[in-house]
């Protein structure tokens, strides 16, 4: 079964507006932690945010908010007042355990957003 | 900029042939992670490091890939007798420590086997 599932392979979306990228996950540990990563067509992978499994409050950083659904096990990507810059591979990932000195991430197969101007 | 740095950007090869790849990742930190993405997939773990220890590999990594740290600094990754099926971009990638220990990626090396 696939650890993290990203349904939607590709989103267009006019700028300004506010847009959310799915993300559900599977796993059995009580502990884990959930990353979103975005990927221009540079090929680098830039970290936007993180919640961890026992965080209650939803994580923000400026433009990027997580809708955390823990029940549901999902963990949506919202990002609000979208730019042109924001057109990008988007990659969510889990961290299972969060033993210290693993840090090993399992990412989906990401969303590619397009922000038409 | 991460501080992550990987050389080269850019690798085209014969098939058949080796080639390696180099991380230097953020200097204080000791664990460092290999990760392959072949086209239109998330990254997927291969291997990774705690100072020169190598403590995990991948089904993924093949015999025919080999990674070291040998000082606990830097790291290779070498590929021998490529195949068409190692094209993928090859991503390095260090923890930041602290509460959430995110990743943080070097800008990859694109490796294309013809």
């Amino acid at each position: 079964a696939q650890k993290i599932t990203q349904t939607q392979p590709g989103m267009f979306v006019q700028e300004k507006e506010a847009v959310t990228l799915d993300c559900t996950y599977d796993t059995s540990d009580q502990s884990y932690g959930l990353f979103w990563y975005k990927q221009p067509s540079s090929g680098e992978m830039i970290f936007l945010i993180y919640q961890g499994s026992y965080d209650e409050q939803n994580a923000t950083e400026g433009r990027y908010s997580l809708n955390f659904q823990k029940a549901r096990k999902s963990a949506n990507l919202v990002i609000s007042a979208s730019q042109l810059g924001d057109s990008a591979m988007y990659f969510c990932a889990m961290r299972e355990g969060l033993n210290f000195g693993n840090e090993k991430l399992t990412f989906g197969t990401g969303t590619r957003l397009t922000i038409i101007p | 900029d991460t501080g992550v740095s990987q050389d080269p950007r850019h690798k085209i090869t014969k098939r058949g042939q080796n080639v390696t790849f180099r991380c230097d990742p953020i200097s204080e930190h000791n664990r460092l992670y290999w990760y392959r993405q072949t086209l239109g997939q998330g990254p997927e773990f291969l291997t990774y490091f705690q100072n020169e220890a190598q403590l995990e590999k991948s089904r993924l990594l093949s015999d025919r890939f080999s990674a070291e740290r040998p000082k606990g600094s830097f790291s290779t990754l070498e590929i021998q007798r490529t195949e068409q099926g190692d094209s993928a971009m090859y991503l390095c990638a260090t923890p930041t420590g602290g509460a959430t220990d995110t990743q943080y990626f070097g800008p990859g090396t694109r490796l294309t086997v013809l």
